[in-house]
């Protein structure tokens, strides 16, 4: 079945500093993926998203490209802000149908 | 964007006892809904998906007698544990898909912290 591996944390960074989140997946077709991003106390919420091989996904700053070779879906991002602090889940989508399958989500913490 | 509600966001109750959780769709209509449960520091599991009007459909190792699920408006769903026991405390979420919005797209609500005692 589908699934979503993503690196393990807590993670914890200075302000400014460069933030990758890896994220791989496995599915039998050609699945759309999102990163989402739940703030403390809030509902997850969508950060960006990739429906097929080499798109880009960006926002906030963020972004993560669609690399089937590789079946990888890295969340990067330049310079993170205090902000940033949240809970970060790697997600996909099979073509048909509406069901997300969700990686186990990797906490940020960023310093000022 | 579309708001998702749930509540309650806390509910502690005795073993036993059974304990509904409402989710609501506020600004849009939801013909879909999901209910999920994460276990801390885990991933989301999603446990049915609910469509209005009709039976919700259970992940498999999901008991659907233990974890009803009624969708009975589109701005609706609610998810009831019954006799719920220790094992049954957890997070539970549940997302909204707006139709308007196209299949990629779900809302999700703040999520309902159960603990049973």
């Amino acid at each position: 079945g589908d699934s979503v591996t993503q690196m393990e944390g807590p993670v914890t960074l200075s302000e400014e500093a460069f933030l990758t989140i890896n994220c791989t997946y496995t599915a039998t077709g050609y699945p759309s993926l999102f990163w989402y991003v739940q703030y403390p106390g809030e509902g997850l919420q969508l950060l960006l998203k990739a429906t097929k091989a080499d798109d880009k996904g960006s926002n906030k700053g963020f972004e993560a490209t669609y690399r089937k070779e590789t079946t990888s879906f890295h969340l990067e991002k330049g310079s993170v802000q205090v902000s940033d602090s949240a809970v970060y889940f790697c997600a996909l989508k099979e073509t048909s149908g509406s069901r997300l399958t969700f990686g186990e989500g990797t906490q940020l913490t960023v310093n000022p | 964007g579309a708001v998702v509600s749930q509540h309650p966001s806390w509910v502690i109750c005795k073993s036993g006892t059974s304990v509904k959780i409402e989710c609501r769709s506020l600004d849009f209509q939801a013909t879909t809904m999901f209910w999920y449960r994460q276990f801390p520091k885990q991933s989301l599991m999603l446990m049915a998906t609910s469509n209005e009007g009709s039976k919700a459909t259970y992940e498999q190792g999901v008991e659907k007698d233990k974890f009803l699920i009624n969708h009975a408006s589109l701005t609706l769903s609610t998810l009831t544990v019954t006799s719920a026991h220790p094992e049954d405390s957890s997070f539970y979420i549940c997302s909204a898909r707006d139709p308007g919005a196209g299949t990629e797209t779900q809302y999700f609500g703040p999520g309902t912290r159960l603990l049973v005692l």
